[in-house]
Order: C-alpha cells, then sequence, then structure tokens
C-alpha cells in the first residue's frame, strides 16, 4: 500500500524550531519529487517546499530562509526543519508525492504544528 | 505572484451537475489539478492534467481548462460529494493553490 506518514509535530514557541518527519512506503521514494503543504484550521491549503530527486528544493517566500526540506532516500523519509517559528506558522503540515501531470497524487495525513506561548 | 481564484461556496441539488471554476492568468496555458478535500480528511487527488481522472476516482467528476479558467463538473452529484475543492497549478517552479470552494449538496 503508498502510504505517507507525518510525525514532529507538537506546541512550540515563537521563536522555535521543530523538525517534521515524514515516512514513506509502497513506491520507490527516491524517484519521486516531494512536497510539504500546510493548512491552518478553517483555512485552504498552502504549499510549503519541494524537493526534486536531484535534492534540488523550491520555497515560496513566506518561509524561505526559515524552513530546509530535505530528504533521506535511504530511509524512504522526507524532513522539514522549521526555524524562527511564528504564531502564523500554526497550521497542519501535510507530505505529498508529486505524480503525473506534477500534481499530488498521495497525500499523508498531516501532522498539526501549534506556535504559541 | 500568480493567483487562482475559486468561488467560496457552491450549491447542487442531489442528481444535478455541479461547476466549480479556477481563475488565473492564461491558466490554460498551465496544466490544472483539483482536490477534494472532506471535513477532518486529506486531500484527495481527483483530476490532473486538466481533465485526467485517477484510478478510483467516479467518472462523474470531469474537468477542463481554457483560457484563463478551468473548470471542475460534477455530474449527477451524490450527497458523498459534499466537500471542499481546490484547485492547483505551477507558476515556474512554484505550487499554487486556489483559495478553496465549499460545495453543498442541498
Amino acid at each position: 500500500e503508498v502510504q505517507l506518514v507525518e510525525s514532529g509535530g507538537g506546541l512550540v514557541q515563537p521563536g522555535g524550531s521543530l523538525r517534521l518527519s515524514c515516512a514513506a512506503s509502497g513506491f520507490t521514494f527516491s524517484s519521486y519529487d516531494m512536497h510539504w503543504v500546510r493548512q491552518a484550521t478553517g483555512k485552504g491549503l498552502e504549499w510549503v517546499s519541494a524537493i526534486g530527486t536531484a535534492g534540488d528544493t523550491y520555497y515560496p517566500g513566506s518561509v524561505k530562509g526559515r524552513f530546509t526540506i530535505s530528504r533521506e532516500n535511504a530511509k524512504n523519509s522526507l524532513y522539514l526543519q522549521m526555524n524562527s517559528l511564528r504564531a502564523g506558522d500554526t497550521a497542519v503540515y501535510y507530505c505529498a508525492k508529486e505524480g503525473f501531470g506534477r500534481a499530488f497524487d498521495i497525500w499523508g495525513q498531516g501532522t498539526m504544528v501549534t506556535v504559541s506561548s | 505572484s500568480y493567483e487562482l481564484t475559486q468561488p467560496p461556496s457552491v450549491s447542487v441539488s442531489p442528481g444535478q451537475t455541479a461547476s466549480i471554476t479556477c481563475s488565473g492568468d492564461k491558466l490554460g496555458d498551465k496544466y490544472a489539478c483539483w482536490y477534494q478535500q472532506k471535513p477532518g480528511q486529506s486531500p484527495v487527488l481527483v483530476i490532473y492534467q486538466d481533465s485526467k481522472r485517477p484510478s478510483g476516482i467516479p467518472e462523474r467528476f470531469s474537468g477542463s481548462n481554457s483560457g484563463n479558467t478551468a473548470t471542475l463538473t460534477i455530474s449527477g452529484t451524490q450527497a458523498m460529494d459534499e466537500a471542499d475543492y481546490y484547485c492547483q497549478a505551477w507558476d515556474s517552479t512554484s505550487v499554487v493553490f486556489g483559495g478553496g470552494t465549499k460545495l453543498t449538496v442541498l
């Protein structure tokens, strides 16, 4: 079964750091670009970062310089290091696999990140 | 930055056809895809490359994309189709989502 399972979410103070993980199974992880997408409660989807099969990375302006996406193909794992966290980063964070047509064909269940004092 | 605009809500009667639009500058020159998200669940891809359905997605879901507008059409809408729907496209190396449309099946 193709599956993505996120972990590492929790409560963190403003200015703090958190590292999210995403464990992939059921497909050849190293062959696909991967992404992080977040969703604040009651709000829409927001793309957070992408990493290509060659390790190239991409970010929107809202997180560039604060977030770092990485992957460890030997462990079928995707990561998101989040630094200098703000209240506005509070959201459910999903990892997603990029498939045909550059659409996200597989999503994890999400992990909640709360930034609050 | 590139923006995709969706109506906040669309209502449809059971058995009727629902159309959800997604507007963006020259969107027809890009591929659009659509996700369905039910409360408390992760998004599910329902349309990719403008009009293709992933395996397991019912035939009542279809899509089109031309000019500045992509459209998700649900024919013979069922109560189970009530959900939030998001369009998505790529702008160079960035991913852009529409704001989402809440589909209500009355």
